[in-house]
């Protein structure tokens, strides 16, 4: 059961583009919401992350926008440079303290020149 | 200095094989975990240990055995490896749960 559903699989963009990575979550009971990016034979790193109490979050070129009503968050980047590619997560936990993240199935972003 | 290190990095083996992949944290961080990443990039928590208490066992195989010597150290170990077992495993930690998580770089897995 996928709890975090991500669109698209894959992304194409030229520099300067704004990618808009989408996801919806069915659990009303998830309140932290993180972006992770992964490169090429790295591991995940936070990129930035939201709760519930808040509609938007800034950090640099990186925007996560909050719906909390529709369930769904995004991630913007703005100005996208060829070295934002990579493949970013979206990710959902629930207010436990011993709860677990869920991720989302990825994004591949690839921005050209 | 590495926050979150892994060995081995790469790991070949045969079907059947016991193999043991070796992770440690030099964050002071409480709680540690163990992923898998298939071939899809799917991203998937295995195990979570806080001060070397398991307090996450997703439903893997019971093959798959982590241990914990000491809160800085969490080991997992593959008995009977299967062809299905292929994949990255990723380590992290974290201050505590709900924390941002701090990945390893990865141990990328192939059964043969």
């Amino acid at each position: 059961q996928q709890q975090v559903k991500q669109s698209p699989q894959s992304l194409i963009v030229q520099k300067g583009g704004i990618p808009i990575i989408n996801c919806a979550y069915e659990n009303t009971a998830f309140d932290y919401f993180p972006w992770y990016q992964q490169f090429p034979g790295k591991g995940p790193a936070l990129l930035i992350a939201i709760r519930p109490d808040v509609s938007e979050k800034k950090e640099g070129r990186f925007t996560i926008s909050f719906n909390k009503s529709a369930k769904q968050f995004s991630l913007h980047i703005m100005d996208s440079q060829p070295g934002d590619s990579a493949t970013y997560f979206c990710a959902a936990s629930k207010a436990y303290n011993t709860d677990k993240l869920i991720f989302g199935t990825g994004t591949r972003l690839q921005v050209f020149p | 200095d590495t926050a979150v290190s892994q060995t081995p990095k790469y790991l070949v083996t045969q079907m059947g094989n016991d193999k043991s992949i070796k992770c440690e944290q030099n964050l002071g961080h409480d709680t540690m975990y163990w992923y898998k990443q298939d071939s899809k990039k799917f991203l998937k928590i295995m195990f979570s240990y806080n001060n070397k208490e398991l307090i996450i066992n997703e439903t893997v195989p019971n093959r798959f055995s982590p241990k914990s010597p000491d809160k800085a150290h969490l080991n997992l170990h593959i008995n009977s490896l299967e062809l299905g077992d292929s994949a990255v495993y990723f380590c992290a930690s974290s201050p505590g749960t709900r924390a941002q998580e701090y990945f390893g770089p990865g141990t990328r897995l192939t059964v043969t």
